[in-house]
């Protein structure tokens, strides 16, 4: 089952920070967030793993709550370059190699 | 390295044509996923392959198959070419030492225009 995120859509000013969030309903293993900015790949931001370990950018900072199955990706003093649609995946204990993608989330941010 | 690579970029079919797309993964990857993506369904995930072997399967028809090849290689087939088939295929790849708890990296896609 596709995970949720939420918004859908957030207009920022440069250097406003935003959250976004993401959903399941199934006991998840590492959450997944990725970036696609419009006419390219998605580009790898961070890894969530079950029990605590990270991996990922510098600049970018995310959560998972292990016991609610959410995660949320935190952006802060954004930049314009953060523009784009940001994608959460998820695998769960019963899809092994397999990521299931949310319908992702539209960041725009103006000068 | 060089990144994923995926032929062709751009593509015109008609209804009823099939199409084989293929995908090169980072030198050293042996696993390759492959996603549809659609502006109302987002990214969905298609199969993946690691050392020839397909370990998983997403809810597409049998229309939709792949196969991955020796040198880690993939080409993903669709037969009877659909309307709604029109899309971005994206393949990612990934070293594939275990669970899909690495980073997989996107090619640029190939978009499919069915006509």
């Amino acid at each position: 089952q596709q995970p949720v995120q939420s918004p859908q859509a957030v207009i920022l000013r440069e250097g406003e920070d935003a959250v976004i969030n993401c959903s399941s309903s199934k006991a998840l293993y590492s959450v997944h967030w990725y970036r696609q900015k419009h006419g390219e790949a998605p580009v790898f931001l961070m890894i969530l793993l079950k029990g605590g370990e990270q991996k990922g950018h510098e600049k970018i900072s995310a959560s998972f709550n292990e016991k609610k199955q959410q995660s949320s990706l935190y952006l802060t003093a954004s930049q314009l370059s953060y523009s784009g649609t940001y994608f959460c995946g998820t695998e769960d204990g019963g899809s092994n190699y397999k990521l299931t993608f949310g319908k992702g989330t539209l960041l725009t941010v103006n000068p | 390295k060089a990144g994923v690579t995926q032929t062709p970029r751009y593509l015109i079919k008609t209804r009823g044509q099939q199409v084989t797309l293929s995908c090169s993964p980072i030198s050293g990857h042996r696993s390759v996923s492959w996603y549809q993506q659609t502006p109302g369904q987002g990214l969905q995930f298609l199969f993946e392959y690691f050392s020839e072997t397909q370990r998983n399967k997403g809810n597409f028809p049998g229309r939709f198959s792949g196969r991955q090849f020796s040198n880690s290689r993939s080409e993903m087939n669709v037969s009877t070419l659909e309307l709604g088939d029109s899309a971005l295929y994206l393949c990612a790849s990934s070293p594939g030492r275990g669970r899909i708890r690495e980073t997989q990296y996107f090619g640029p896609g190939t978009r499919l225009l069915v006509l």
